[in-house]
Protein backbone atom coordinates (compact mmCIF):
# COMPACT_ATOMS: atom_id res chain seq x y z
CA UNK A 1 0.00 0.00 0.00
CA UNK A 2 1.01 3.63 -0.62
CA UNK A 3 1.61 6.13 1.94
CA UNK A 4 1.74 9.98 1.44
CA UNK A 5 3.64 11.98 4.40
CA UNK A 6 3.23 15.79 4.88
CA UNK A 7 5.18 16.61 7.96
CA UNK A 8 4.01 20.18 7.78
CA UNK A 9 0.79 20.68 9.54
CA UNK A 10 0.56 24.52 9.17
CA UNK A 11 3.01 27.05 7.58
CA UNK A 12 2.70 30.89 7.16
CA UNK A 13 3.93 32.88 4.60
CA UNK A 14 3.87 36.75 4.13
CA UNK A 15 2.53 37.96 0.95
CA UNK A 16 4.67 38.05 -2.09
CA UNK A 17 6.85 35.39 -0.77
CA UNK A 18 7.81 31.99 -1.32
CA UNK A 19 6.77 29.26 0.56
CA UNK A 20 7.81 25.46 -0.15
CA UNK A 21 5.65 22.73 1.08
CA UNK A 22 6.76 19.20 1.54
CA UNK A 23 5.56 15.75 0.64
CA UNK A 24 7.62 12.28 0.43
CA UNK A 25 5.43 9.12 -0.27
CA UNK A 26 6.26 5.44 0.13
CA UNK A 27 5.77 3.01 -2.89
CA UNK A 28 7.39 0.07 -4.71
CA UNK A 29 5.73 1.27 -8.15
CA UNK A 30 7.29 2.58 -11.14
CA UNK A 31 4.45 4.17 -13.13
CA UNK A 32 2.25 6.30 -10.81
CA UNK A 33 0.88 10.01 -10.75
CA UNK A 34 2.09 12.72 -7.96
CA UNK A 35 -0.89 15.89 -7.77
CA UNK A 36 -0.89 19.06 -5.36
CA UNK A 37 -4.64 19.93 -4.32
CA UNK A 38 -5.65 22.66 -2.64
CA UNK A 39 -8.43 22.75 -0.64
CA UNK A 40 -9.77 26.55 0.69
CA UNK A 41 -11.78 27.27 3.59
CA UNK A 42 -15.62 25.85 3.32
CA UNK A 43 -14.76 25.28 -0.62
CA UNK A 44 -14.08 22.08 -2.88
CA UNK A 45 -11.09 21.23 -3.73
CA UNK A 46 -8.87 21.86 -7.02
CA UNK A 47 -6.04 20.66 -8.71
CA UNK A 48 -2.95 22.55 -8.25
CA UNK A 49 -0.48 20.51 -10.12
CA UNK A 50 0.21 17.42 -11.53
CA UNK A 51 3.67 15.47 -11.96
CA UNK A 52 3.93 12.21 -13.72
CA UNK A 53 6.16 9.81 -12.30
CA UNK A 54 8.00 9.39 -15.84
CA UNK A 55 9.07 12.49 -16.69
CA UNK A 56 12.40 13.91 -15.19
CA UNK A 57 10.89 17.71 -15.71
CA UNK A 58 9.34 19.10 -13.19
CA UNK A 59 5.88 20.13 -13.76
CA UNK A 60 5.00 24.20 -13.45
CA UNK A 61 1.74 26.01 -13.71
CA UNK A 62 2.22 29.89 -13.17
CA UNK A 63 3.20 30.29 -9.47
CA UNK A 64 3.43 27.39 -8.38
CA UNK A 65 5.96 24.89 -9.47
CA UNK A 66 7.23 21.24 -7.95
CA UNK A 67 10.30 19.64 -7.15
CA UNK A 68 9.93 15.93 -7.78
CA UNK A 69 12.86 13.71 -6.80
CA UNK A 70 11.39 10.44 -7.66
CA UNK A 71 14.84 7.86 -5.94
CA UNK A 72 14.04 9.78 -2.75
CA UNK A 73 10.50 9.62 -3.21
CA UNK A 74 10.19 13.34 -2.42
CA UNK A 75 7.53 15.82 -4.14
CA UNK A 76 7.90 19.27 -2.90
CA UNK A 77 5.42 22.03 -4.08
CA UNK A 78 6.84 26.01 -4.44
CA UNK A 79 4.72 28.93 -4.43
CA UNK A 80 6.34 32.21 -5.34
CA UNK A 81 4.90 35.52 -5.13
CA UNK A 82 2.19 34.42 -2.40
CA UNK A 83 -0.97 35.81 -2.51
CA UNK A 84 -4.02 35.98 -0.09
CA UNK A 85 -5.95 33.72 -2.19
CA UNK A 86 -3.48 30.90 -1.62
CA UNK A 87 -4.51 30.66 1.82
CA UNK A 88 -6.11 26.88 1.79
CA UNK A 89 -5.11 23.30 2.66
CA UNK A 90 -3.07 21.88 0.73
CA UNK A 91 -3.44 18.35 0.32
CA UNK A 92 -0.05 16.09 -2.05
CA UNK A 93 -1.70 12.95 -3.21
CA UNK A 94 -0.50 9.50 -5.07
CA UNK A 95 -2.16 7.67 -7.79
CA UNK A 96 -1.06 4.77 -8.67
CA UNK A 97 -0.86 3.74 -13.10
CA UNK A 98 -3.66 1.29 -13.88
CA UNK A 99 -6.82 -0.49 -13.61
CA UNK A 100 -8.27 -3.63 -12.02
CA UNK A 101 -6.86 -6.22 -9.57
CA UNK A 102 -3.04 -5.50 -10.71
CA UNK A 103 -4.07 -1.18 -10.73
CA UNK A 104 -5.53 1.25 -8.45
CA UNK A 105 -8.33 2.41 -10.74
CA UNK A 106 -6.70 5.66 -10.68
CA UNK A 107 -8.30 6.41 -7.02
CA UNK A 108 -5.99 9.03 -4.79
CA UNK A 109 -4.32 8.29 -1.81
CA UNK A 110 -3.84 11.75 0.27
CA UNK A 111 -1.59 12.82 2.93
CA UNK A 112 -2.65 14.67 6.12
CA UNK A 113 -2.59 18.29 4.75
CA UNK A 114 -0.83 21.30 5.42
CA UNK A 115 -2.65 24.60 6.19
CA UNK A 116 -0.90 27.25 4.31
CA UNK A 117 -1.76 30.90 5.73
CA UNK A 118 -0.90 33.90 3.75
CA UNK A 119 -0.53 36.44 6.00
CA UNK A 120 -1.16 40.89 4.21
CA UNK B 1 -22.00 25.60 -13.34
CA UNK B 2 -21.37 22.16 -14.60
CA UNK B 3 -19.06 20.99 -11.91
CA UNK B 4 -19.43 18.31 -9.66
CA UNK B 5 -22.07 18.68 -6.95
CA UNK B 6 -23.27 17.38 -4.04
CA UNK B 7 -26.66 17.63 -1.73
CA UNK B 8 -27.18 18.03 0.97
CA UNK B 9 -24.38 20.38 2.12
CA UNK B 10 -25.11 19.56 5.36
CA UNK B 11 -26.47 16.78 7.51
CA UNK B 12 -27.51 16.65 11.00
CA UNK B 13 -28.74 13.24 12.32
CA UNK B 14 -28.98 11.55 15.67
CA UNK B 15 -27.08 8.20 16.44
CA UNK B 16 -29.24 4.96 14.73
CA UNK B 17 -30.61 7.06 12.05
CA UNK B 18 -29.87 6.23 8.13
CA UNK B 19 -28.63 8.81 6.14
CA UNK B 20 -28.59 9.17 2.30
CA UNK B 21 -26.30 11.59 -0.09
CA UNK B 22 -26.30 12.37 -3.67
CA UNK B 23 -23.93 13.20 -6.20
CA UNK B 24 -24.40 14.64 -9.61
CA UNK B 25 -21.13 13.97 -11.43
CA UNK B 26 -19.75 16.27 -14.44
CA UNK B 27 -22.16 14.79 -17.56
CA UNK B 28 -19.69 13.49 -19.32
CA UNK B 29 -17.85 11.77 -16.81
CA UNK B 30 -18.27 8.19 -15.97
CA UNK B 31 -15.79 7.52 -13.51
CA UNK B 32 -16.78 8.57 -10.11
CA UNK B 33 -15.26 8.22 -6.46
CA UNK B 34 -16.31 8.55 -3.03
CA UNK B 35 -13.81 9.93 -0.22
CA UNK B 36 -14.32 10.65 3.41
CA UNK B 37 -12.08 13.26 5.30
CA UNK B 38 -12.19 13.25 8.62
CA UNK B 39 -11.19 16.17 11.08
CA UNK B 40 -7.43 16.81 10.78
CA UNK B 41 -6.79 14.19 8.11
CA UNK B 42 -6.37 13.82 4.41
CA UNK B 43 -9.55 12.40 2.39
CA UNK B 44 -9.84 8.20 2.27
CA UNK B 45 -11.25 6.63 -0.62
CA UNK B 46 -14.20 4.84 -0.33
CA UNK B 47 -15.88 3.39 -3.70
CA UNK B 48 -15.07 3.90 -7.16
CA UNK B 49 -18.04 3.51 -10.03
CA UNK B 50 -17.27 2.90 -13.62
CA UNK B 51 -20.89 3.61 -15.35
CA UNK B 52 -23.04 2.08 -13.59
CA UNK B 53 -20.72 -0.73 -12.08
CA UNK B 54 -19.13 -0.58 -8.63
CA UNK B 55 -15.88 -1.70 -9.16
CA UNK B 56 -13.68 -1.28 -5.78
CA UNK B 57 -14.73 -0.95 -2.24
CA UNK B 58 -12.43 -0.11 0.72
CA UNK B 59 -12.45 -1.72 3.49
CA UNK B 60 -13.55 1.72 5.15
CA UNK B 61 -16.65 0.84 3.40
CA UNK B 62 -18.93 -1.38 6.18
CA UNK B 63 -21.93 -3.17 5.55
CA UNK B 64 -23.48 -0.23 6.73
CA UNK B 65 -22.53 1.73 3.93
CA UNK B 66 -23.75 1.27 0.38
CA UNK B 67 -23.61 2.96 -3.12
CA UNK B 68 -25.20 3.17 -5.86
CA UNK B 69 -24.67 4.62 -9.95
CA UNK B 70 -28.41 2.95 -10.88
CA UNK B 71 -27.74 4.20 -14.77
CA UNK B 72 -24.15 5.55 -14.69
CA UNK B 73 -24.79 9.19 -14.19
CA UNK B 74 -25.55 10.72 -10.46
CA UNK B 75 -24.54 8.30 -7.47
CA UNK B 76 -26.17 7.90 -3.77
CA UNK B 77 -24.02 6.50 -0.61
CA UNK B 78 -26.31 5.57 2.09
CA UNK B 79 -25.23 4.79 6.01
CA UNK B 80 -28.16 2.66 7.57
CA UNK B 81 -27.81 2.91 11.83
CA UNK B 82 -25.50 5.79 12.19
CA UNK B 83 -23.00 5.96 14.75
CA UNK B 84 -20.89 9.29 15.93
CA UNK B 85 -17.72 7.79 14.16
CA UNK B 86 -19.40 8.38 10.82
CA UNK B 87 -19.00 12.15 11.19
CA UNK B 88 -16.90 13.21 8.70
CA UNK B 89 -16.97 15.31 5.04
CA UNK B 90 -18.03 12.90 2.35
CA UNK B 91 -16.29 13.59 -0.86
CA UNK B 92 -17.51 12.71 -4.91
CA UNK B 93 -15.40 13.43 -7.23
CA UNK B 94 -15.64 12.46 -11.27
CA UNK B 95 -13.36 11.80 -14.11
CA UNK B 96 -13.72 11.06 -17.87
CA UNK B 97 -12.16 7.76 -19.55
CA UNK B 98 -8.70 7.74 -19.64
CA UNK B 99 -8.47 9.64 -22.76
CA UNK B 100 -9.80 12.38 -20.97
CA UNK B 101 -7.03 12.67 -18.43
CA UNK B 102 -6.21 10.84 -14.92
CA UNK B 103 -7.76 14.53 -12.97
CA UNK B 104 -10.09 14.01 -10.61
CA UNK B 105 -12.81 16.74 -10.21
CA UNK B 106 -14.21 17.25 -6.55
CA UNK B 107 -17.36 18.26 -5.24
CA UNK B 108 -17.74 20.87 -2.54
CA UNK B 109 -18.73 17.72 -0.05
CA UNK B 110 -21.58 16.72 2.10
CA UNK B 111 -20.61 17.49 6.14
CA UNK B 112 -22.57 14.84 8.51
CA UNK B 113 -22.77 15.17 11.93
CA UNK B 114 -24.20 12.17 13.93
CA UNK B 115 -25.48 13.35 17.41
Amino acid sequence: AQTVTQSQPEMSVQEAETVTLSCTYDTSENNYYLFWYKQPPSRQMILVIRQEAYKQQNATENRFSVNFQKAAKSFSLKISDSQLGDTAMYFCAFMKHGVGSGGSNYKLTFGKGTLLTVNP
Amino acid sequence: DTGVSQNPRHKITKRGQNVTFRCDPISEHNRLYWYRQTLGQGPEFLTYFQNEAQLEKSRLLSDRFSAERPKGSFSTLEIQRTEQGDSAMYLCASRPGLAGGVEQFFGPGTRLTVL
